[in-house]
């Protein structure tokens, strides 16, 4: 299963809402995962089943979606959310999107 | 407290082997399904395989570009993670991370693997 990721890249303010798409190459149901890794650091996971908020991860970071797509929201985006954000398929196997980078202006 | 170790990487020549292990605590490892994910420099996350629990049948899955050259072990009495590498390409140069995934979210610090003459 192929994940598609869009956009690659994302210049976007402070207190902006950004949205990253993630699309699977066949339905997936809701197996989906979002994770978030800064420079140097091990990815985090922020959603689970595509809409399930880990614990402890700020309720500005949102999931929703099933099938073939999904989103990422980050309703206000804030200094700290610069990072690179996967997407992961769990329905078969795993797999990653090819990541977002998301930048502050 | 959660901990993974990742250990045994290194400059290895094309074509040659190497082991990486995962040294784990903190959690009940012989329940987990546990995986190894690599990220080569600059690039993106790639999953290389996972391992079932025992009692889910204890066995392992890979990916496209390893099957067939890389084999994920388990040892439960130790609580430790192995990932026996062999027929290395230069595309095998990567970061390679331990993790149990959602919702448990445990990640090692990773070892890096370098394939090189």
């Amino acid at each position: 299963i192929q994940l598609t990721q869009s956009p690659s890249f994302l210049s976007a303010s402070v207190g902006d809402r950004i949205t990253i798409t993630c699309r699977a190459s066949q339905g997936i149901r809701s197996y989906l995962g979002w994770y978030q890794q800064k420079p140097g650091k091990a990815p985090k996971l922020l959603i689970y089943d595509a809409s399930t908020l880990q614990g402890g991860v700020p309720s500005r970071f949102s999931g929703s979606g099933s099938g073939t797509e999904f989103t990422l929201t980050i309703s206000s985006l804030q200094p700290e959310d610069s990072a690179t954000y996967y997407c992961q398929q769990l329905n078969t196997y795993l797999t990653f999107g090819g990541g977002t980078k998301v930048e502050i202006k | 407290e959660v901990q993974l170790v990742e250990s045994g990487g290194g400059l290895v020549e094309p074509g040659g082997s190497l082991r990486l292990s995962c040294a784990t605590s903190g959690f009940s490892f012989s329940d987990a399904w546990m995986s190894w994910v690599r990220q080569a420099p600059g690039k993106g996350l790639e999953w290389v395989g996972r391992i079932k629990s025992k009692t889910d049948g204890g066995t392992a899955d890979y990916a496209a570009p390893v099957k067939g050259r890389f084999i994920i072990s388990r040892d439960d009495s130790k609580n430790t993670l192995y990932l026996q590498m062999n027929s290395l390409k230069t595309e095998d140069t990567a970061l390679y991370y331990c993790f149990r995934g959602a919702p448990y979210d445990y990640w090692g610090q990773g070892t890096l693997v370098t394939v090189s003459s």
